[in-house]
């Protein structure tokens, strides 16, 4: 089914260990973002993307860092993971026409 | 600064009630509206409201964009425990890059 695919489905990390997030999207969509959702928080902007090869910085960037080299893919890293970093990663995508974002299912990280 | 605020943070209600959520929002360029119905994984469209279409309804679900008092409402009639979910507000500016800004959402919970 066309969609957006987020991998792994949940990660538990140790504080300073590194991992990258994968979203893949195959509904040839230009944006492409990453938020993460914390209880009492809403949903917060990290980085996002305008088109293949560009990125940018979103509302709380810090600790993380992206790449869309392909136009279908958007991949978050996180370099050194913090407890902070704890919270379920959302991707999300959309063309210039249309309703809104299509989300992926969600990735749930832990660290400890 | 923007932001979007819902209200209230969490309701519960018995099957049958119909339920009104708010939405209030201060961004300086408005471009649309969203809201999202969250469950156990990834939101889901809902509708999104502009100035051309302040109105919609789908099924037991209506909003109403009030541009005036920069708000919104989400009304939910003859409800059923399967409308028991996060209820997400967005909001999208004239960025032309279709960054959303989210409210932290409103919990509802339909009893038996």
């Amino acid at each position: 089914n066309a969609g957006v695919t987020q991998t792994p489905k949940f990660r538990v990390l140790k504080t300073g260990q590194s991992m990258t997030l994968l979203c893949a999207q195959d509904m040839n969509h230009e944006y492409m973002y990453w938020y993460r959702q914390d209880p009492g928080m809403g949903l917060r902007l990290i980085h996002y993307s305008v088109g293949e090869g560009t990125t940018a910085k979103g509302e709380v960037p810090d600790g993380y860092n992206v790449s869309r080299l392909k136009k279908q893919n958007f991949l978050l890293g996180l370099e050194s993971a913090a407890p902070s970093q704890t919270s379920v990663y959302f991707c999300a995508s959309r063309s210039n026409r249309g309703n809104g974002y299509t989300f992926g299912s969600g990735t749930r990280l832990t660290v400890v | 600064e923007d932001k979007v605020v819902q209200s209230p943070l969490s309701l519960v209600v018995h099957e049958g009630d119909t339920v009104t959520l708010n939405c209030s929002y201060e961004v300086t360029n408005f471009r649309s509206l969203l809201w999202y119905k969250q469950e156990k994984k990834a939101p889901t469209f809902l509708f999104m409201l502009t100035s051309s279409g302040i109105e919609k309804k789908s099924g037991r679900l209506s909003s109403i964009l009030d541009k005036k008092e920069l708000s919104s409402i989400l009304n939910i009639t003859a409800t059923q425990t399967g409308d028991s979910a996060i209820y997400l507000c967005a909001v999208d500016e004239l960025s032309g890059t279709y960054k959303y800004i989210f409210g932290t959402g409103t919990r509802l919970k339909v009893l038996a």
